[in-house]
């Protein structure tokens, strides 16, 4: 079955410390990866993609299929970083409608 | 583009009252999600539309939850009658249907039922 595993609730660091949000998932093909961000009371915005192998924000998120992970990380945490962070799989097996599973989510608190 | 546009973006009522909420998903995408979000249980998917057929509904807590999407810019989610337990943000997404492709999210609907 087709899950993504974010085994934090909450990931409290202070500022100018490194961050790493994880994720793992299961997925039996070749997987299609994205991290979303959610500031207080806003939507879920797009972060990246690891298709893109971009950083977004400082952040960058690495493909593992060995460890079937695609954490997310960032050298220096800044305050406005301080959001939810949910990791997101394409779920091929909907017959490509577009289907993402998502993780649990994970509220990423940066203390001054 | 507008984004995905929802709307309300508040709702307050009392239980037992009808709670419709819209969506109007981004012009040229075919699939369309509804998702609840509460503390207690995250991000929970709904139901989703592809081509304006609703494809999975397994998500849809009880009888009492209903969606629609009569053409490719328009969907309603109905909660008839609502209870307090309904009390979530609702989320609306759409994407284009292929497999690497992100869903874009409108900025929910905060409903309250009193």
């Amino acid at each position: 079955a087709q899950r993504v595993t974010q085994p934090e609730k909450l990931l409290s660091v202070f500022k100018g410390a490194p961050v790493e949000l994880k994720c793992n998932y299961s997925y039996s093909g070749s997987p299609e990866l994205f991290w979303y961000v959610q500031y207080s009371r806003q939507r879920l915005q797009l972060l990246l993609r690891h298709i893109s192998r971009e950083s977004i924000k400082g952040f960058t998120a690495d493909l593992n299929k060995g460890e079937t992970s695609f954490h997310l990380k960032k050298p220096f945490a800044q305050e406005e970083d301080s959001a939810m962070y949910y990791c997101a799989l394409s779920a091929s097996n909907s017959g490509n409608t577009g289907k993402l599973i998502f993780g649990q989510g994970t509220t990423l608190q940066v203390k001054p | 583009d507008a984004g995905v546009i929802q709307s309300p973006r508040h709702e307050v009522t009392e239980m037992g009252q009808e709670v419709t909420l819209r969506c109007k998903p981004i012009s040229g995408h075919n699939s369309l999600f509804w998702y609840r979000q509460t503390m207690m249980r995250g991000l929970e998917l709904l139901i989703y539309f592809n081509n304006n057929v609703p494809i999975d509904d397994s998500g849809m807590p009880e009888d009492r939850f209903s969606a629609k999407m009569p053409n490719a810019s328009f969907s309603t989610l109905k909660i008839q009658p609502s209870e307090p337990r309904d009390s979530a943000v609702y989320f609306c997404a759409s994407t284009q249907s292929a497999i690497n492709q992100p869903q874009h999210f409108g900025d929910g609907t905060r409903l309250s039922i009193l």
